[in-house]
């Protein structure tokens, strides 16, 4: 079945440090790729997304580039600050099947 | 405002002492869904929603019922609630086709003593 497996947390980053969390997934066909942010005591959102190879979803200074050749979906930013601390899940959805989540990564970010 | 609301946010019950958080949604999605999240295990899915009277399992579903009456509402039922489902809850909701997003509630924090 489809599957996403995610960098291991907890990252901790100085203010300005650049971020990469990486994401690979597993799954037959085409799926839409997403990240989505869970900041403390909220629920999750959406982030940023891309639907087909080689889209780039990005959303306030954050990207992630759809590779089909590495089925990955790396996250990234040049320079993070404080307020990106978070919980950030990778995740891909198929068709009409379930949205399935990576296992989330803990940022902190020290100012 | 486009949202899902679930209630309560906390809550402390005792085992065994049945009891239900209320999930409705505001923008017509025919999807809807249930999830806990626990520490390393990330978010697991309990039962979803494909539209009104149309429900069915998800990965984690042991314990739990759900009921879909109506298109905004989707409460999750513990019948007798025991301390392994002490969890954050979330409730989310997304409409046919599209590109699949998620709209999620801002979660349940339940211990079960």
């Amino acid at each position: 079945g489809n599957s996403v497996t995610q960098m291991e947390g907890p990252v901790t980053l100085s203010e300005e440090a650049f971020l990469t969390i990486n994401c690979t997934y597993t799954a037959t066909g085409y799926p839409s790729l997403f990240w989505y942010v869970q900041y403390p005591g909220e629920g999750l959102q959406l982030l940023l997304k891309a639907t087909k190879a080689d889209d780039k979803g990005s959303n306030k200074g954050f990207e992630a580039t759809y590779r089909k050749e590495t089925t990955s979906f790396h996250l990234e930013k040049g320079s993070v600050q404080v307020s990106d601390s978070a919980v950030y899940f990778c995740a891909l959805i198929q068709g009409a099947q379930k949205l399935v989540f990576g296992q989330g990564t803990r940022l902190t970010i020290n100012p | 405002e486009a949202q899902v609301t679930q209630n309560p946010r906390y809550l402390i019950t005792v085992t065994g002492k049945k009891l239900t958080v209320t999930c409705s949604q505001n923008m017509n999605h025919e999807y809807m869904s249930w999830y806990r999240q626990d520490p390393g295990l990330g978010l697991r899915q309990i039962y979803y929603s494909m539209n009104v009277e149309v429900t069915d399992k998800g990965d984690v579903p042991e314990g739990y019922k759900v009921s879909r009456k109506e298109k905004r509402n989707f409460p999750l039922i513990l019948e007798s609630p025991s301390p392994n489902q002490t969890s954050l809850y979330f409730c989310a909701s997304r409409a046919h086709g599209g590109t699949g997003e998620l709209f999620f509630g801002e979660g349940s924090r339940l211990t079960v003593l």
